[in-house]
């Protein structure tokens, strides 16, 4: 079995600040981790995801998060916010077809 | 519009009516996943189908919900004898089978629908 823990479940920040929403999974395989994130009335779009290679994934909207097999973490990170990433954030983990997803982090930037 | 698209986007119901809730998936994707997500939780796993075949269900899937997908196209997810607990959003994604990807293991990424919100009265 496999699970997510996303330990904040708001995170408050001033726009241009730094900002990481953590998130832990319990799995006894290799796992493949992703980030999806949910704005105000939108279905779940993939923001990135670790499938195998470099620990370090990015996408294109200056998001990163990086793959920490021995902490069993993938972090997801961004060095300045906007008011446009004030959405839901959910990591996700999956060994078979469908994912297991943690409760979700709402990342609210304010001016 | 070639994304996922669910209908409705919304339905209202009194405790003890039957729903049903339509997903139409892009068009080449031959999996369809069906997710339920209550306030405050991440989406959960009801069930997934590869092309017409059922080939897993949750524990989360009571007798009072059934899942088809004729054909393998479009797929619907119908409640029966609704329960105020069964008050939710109802998600559908869809991919590609995994064995399109290069590696041949890794998966592919789900696409998902906006979602259908149940309330039951």
């Amino acid at each position: 079995a496999q699970s997510v823990t996303q330990l904040d479940s708001q995170v408050p920040v001033f726009e241009e600040a730094p900002v990481e929403l953590r998130c832990n999974y319990s799995s006894s395989v290799s796992v493949y981790l992703f980030w999806y994130v949910q704005y105000p009335n939108q279905g779940l779009q993939l923001l990135l995801k670790y499938l195998s290679g470099s620990t370090l994934v990015e996408s294109i909207n200056g998001f990163e998060a990086e793959f920490n097999k021995s902490q069993t973490s993938f972090h997801l990170r961004k060095p300045s916010v906007h008011i446009s990433d004030t959405a839901e954030y959910f990591c996700a983990v999956t060994t078979t077809p469908q994912l297991t997803f943690g409760k979700g982090t709402l990342l609210t930037v304010n001016p | 519009d070639t994304g996922v698209s669910q209908n409705p986007r919304h339905k209202i119901t009194k405790r003890g009516q039957n729903v049903t809730f339509r997903c139409d998936p892009i068009s080449e994707h031959n999996r369809l996943y069906w997710y339920r997500q209550t306030l405050g939780q991440g989406p959960e796993f009801l069930t997934y189908f590869q092309n017409e075949a059922q080939l897993e269900k949750s524990r989360l899937l009571s007798d009072r919900f059934s899942a088809e997908r004729p054909k393998g196209s479009f797929s619907t997810l119908e409640i029966q004898r609704t329960e105020q607990g069964d008050s939710a959003m109802y998600l559908c994604a869809s991919s590609k089978s995994d064995s399109s990807f290069i590696t041949g293991l890794a998966p592919s990424e789900q696409f998902f629908g906006p979602g259908t919100r149940l309330t039951v009265l």
